[in-house]
């Protein structure tokens, strides 16, 4: 089956440590893209990629860093830096032109 | 880059009834995309409308797009309580390069 996973579902940080958050997707799709929900608010942009090897900051890039070396894969990883990681976490890809974009089911991560 | 606003905020309805949400952008698009998502999960794009189409229909989903007041609206006839959640417009324009910008939703619950 094609589409876009998320490891884990749950992820459980203590201050001051990094996480990484997985995304995966065999959709063949060029570009993926990171989102961040907080309750009752919309989707912020945190880093999209285009292509391999290539990513460009978001609206909330602070904190947070990716890497692009494969065009299946999107890892994102939050740092010590950001201050209020708590948040539902969405990886999303599209094709390149269409602006459709698929999302996978989302990582909650909380900081104890 | 293009955000919508969403309105309203949150409707509520009983089984069978219709749910019509709206959508307000600012400046000329070249297609509006609608999503939902169910509460914990990823969004799902529901259908795109061109900025050349005035109307476009998908099941029980009815989209218009009127571009001289910049706005969109989704209909959903004859809803079901399987049809909460919350449902978000993105307006997009081609210089975007694939980026969308979301909204804070309408937040639809559909009673029994």
């Amino acid at each position: 089956d094609g589409g876009i996973t998320q490891s884990p579902k749950y992820l459980f940080r203590k201050e001051g440590q990094n996480v990484t958050l997985s995304c995966e997707q065999n959709l063949n799709h060029d570009a993926m893209y990171w989102y961040r929900q907080d309750p009752g608010q919309g989707l912020r942009l945190i880093y999209y990629s285009q292509i391999v090897n290539d990513f460009q900051k978001g609206d909330i890039a602070e904190g947070y860093s990716v890497s692009r070396e494969k065009k299946e894969s999107f890892p994102l990883t939050v740092t010590s830096a950001q201050k209020n990681p708590t948040a539902f976490y969405l990886c999303a890809s599209s094709k390149q032109g269409p602006p459709e974009q698929f999302f996978g089911p989302g990582t909650r991560l909380t900081v104890l | 880059s293009q955000q919508g606003e969403e309105d309203p905020q949150a409707l509520s309805i009983q089984e069978g009834e219709n749910a019509t949400m709206n959508c307000s952008y600012k400046t000329s698009i070249n297609n509006l995309q609608w999503y939902r998502q169910n509460s914990g999960r990823g969004l799902v794009h529901l259908i795109l409308i061109r900025s050349n189409e005035r109307e476009k229909h998908s099941g029980r989903l009815r989209v218009t797009l009127d571009t001289s007041k910049k706005s969109s609206s989704l209909l959903i006839t004859a809803s079901r309580a399987a049809d909460t959640a919350s449902y978000f417009c993105a307006p997009y324009t081609y210089n975007q390069g694939g980026k969308l910008i979301f909204g804070q939703g309408t937040e639809l619950s559909v009673k029994p």
